[in-house]
């Protein structure tokens, strides 16, 4: 049973380059979430996708933006990137049931970015 | 808004020693609470989590945490922990009145336990 699988591993970019990451989430799993993950500290929630819609957004710029697929899979954008987007992004999974409280999420490796 | 405090940023311990890590969350509504631990190289996995009843819940590897509702934490503790639990410890809460999923985690503690 493939778990979380994020693409690319690695990637470099410069100042004001755009950039899409990649997600398939965990099988059975139809809710996707992304975290920034900066050195030394915890992973920050940006936005969650449910129904190919953002359900719920954290505290990042319109620069950073994101679509989910009618097979569940999702992308990251990020425009105009700056220094401060160097991060770990993370990519979780979970499977939303009625009645029944939040399921724990299941995390990807994550893609770093580096900004030069 | 929620937030997570981990006091304890960096541990050494030895194996055989107990660990005790602290984590408490700043949100006055109902929370379901969890540890996360992420060992090098690897991503980040669901030690165990709480979302109701007994508030001392088990997780994996022996690691066990305790709810107390009334000092708003969550520690995380095991009695006796070995060099395969050289980690990073999470700690992360949801809001239930927030709708959906949306994790919020503390700033984690680097444990290092020596052979």
């Amino acid at each position: 049973d493939a778990g979380v699988t994020q693409s690319p591993t690695h990637l470099i970019k410069t100042r004001g380059q755009q950039v899409t990451l990649r997600c398939s989430p965990k099988s059975g799993h139809d809710t996707v979430s992304w975290y920034q993950q900066a050195l030394g500290q915890g992973p920050q929630f940006i936005f969650q996708y449910y129904e190919e819609e953002e359900r719920q957004r954290g505290n990042f710029p319109d620069r950073f933006s994101g679509h989910q697929f009618p097979n569940y899979s999702s992308e990251l954008n990020v425009n105009a990137l700056l220094l401060g987007d160097s991060a770990l992004y993370l990519c979780a999974s979970s499977k939303v049931r009625t009645g029944i409280q939040n399921q724990p999420q299941h995390f990807g490796d994550g893609t770093r970015l580096s900004i030069l | 808004a929620q937030s997570v405090s981990q006091h304890n940023h960096h541990v050494i311990l030895s194996e055989a020693a107990s660990l005790e890590l602290g984590c408490n969350y700043s949100y006055g509504g109902t929370v379901n609470l969890f540890w996360y631990v992420q060992y090098p190289g690897q991503h980040l996995q669901l030690l165990l989590k709480y979302f109701s009843g007994d508030p001392l819940v088990k997780g994996i590897k022996g690691f066990e945490a305790e709810f107390i509702k009334s000092k708003f934490s969550f520690n995380l503790r095991k009695p006796s922990v070995q060099w395969s639990d050289t980690a990073e410890y999470f700690c992360a809460v949801i809001a239930m009145n927030t709708g959906f999923q949306k994790l919020v985690f503390g700033t984690g503690t680097r444990l290092l336990v020596s052979p």
